[in-house]
């Protein structure tokens, strides 16, 4: 049970790239969910999802898309980077009922630099 | 709108002394509450929750937490600090799908 896995861990990106950053969970959790951590602002809700083919926008939603075409997979993509994206990304994954999650699992975070 | 406040960017205490970490809550309805862990350069880990019950909840690691509604008051608690708890502190709520985490503490635990 390997939990929620994040690839890469590192990256570094040039203005305009574009890229995806790959969430994974064997948990079968129904929610899934990304966010960035910047110093000073704690983590903030870019993009969830409560199931497969369902996917809704979080806090900080601009410049990134999602899709979950199944349960496991939950990919965040960068269509065109920018310096403001520059961040540590977590994904992560729970149980959900009555329109609320239950605890969270992170995955180990993936340290994004644009220059 | 759902909000969470952790009022204190840091806390210190000095190792085997009580401490607490404090998080105001808005939200409409029953909220769910949560306080979650992280050590450097990991991910966050869950330490423990309320969503009903009762107002006094433990969780891992000898931590607790105090449920006062009509403070509307969530404060991470420890009887007797270990060096071993230094790390940030972060927490959440969950309401219609959406968490939201306060910004964070971190703890400084002195030897």
């Amino acid at each position: 049970n390997a939990g929620v896995t994040q690839t890469p861990k590192f990256q570094v990106l040039k203005t305009g790239q574009s890229m995806t950053l790959q969430c994974a969970q064997d948990m079968n959790h129904e929610y899934m969910s990304w966010y960035r951590q910047d110093p000073g602002m704690g983590l903030r809700l870019i993009h969830y999802s409560v199931g497969a083919g369902i996917t809704d926008q979080g806090e900080v939603p601009n410049g990134y898309n999602v899709s979950r075409s199944t349960t496991e997979d939950f990919p965040l993509r960068l269509l065109s980077a920018a310096p403001s994206q520059t961040s540590v990304y977590f994904c992560a994954s729970s149980l959900v009922t009555s329109g609320s999650s239950y605890e969270q699992y992170f995955g180990p975070g993936t340290r994004l630099t644009v220059t | 709108a759902q909000s969470v406040a952790q009022p204190e960017d840091q806390v210190n205490v000095a190792e085997g002394n009580p401490l607490t970490v404090k998080c105001t809550y808005s939200v409409s309805g029953n909220p769910y509450l949560f306080w979650y862990v992280q050590y450097p350069n990991r991910g966050l880990q869950f330490l423990l929750k309320y969503i009903t019950g009762d107002n006094l909840v433990k969780g891992s690691y000898g931590f607790e937490a105090e449920f006062n509604k009509s403070q509307t008051s969530f404060h991470l608690k420890k009887p007797s600090a270990l060096v071993s708890d230094s790390a940030l502190y972060f927490c959440a709520v969950s309401g219609t799908y959406k968490y939201i985490f306060g910004t964070g503490t971190r703890l400084k635990v002195l030897a």
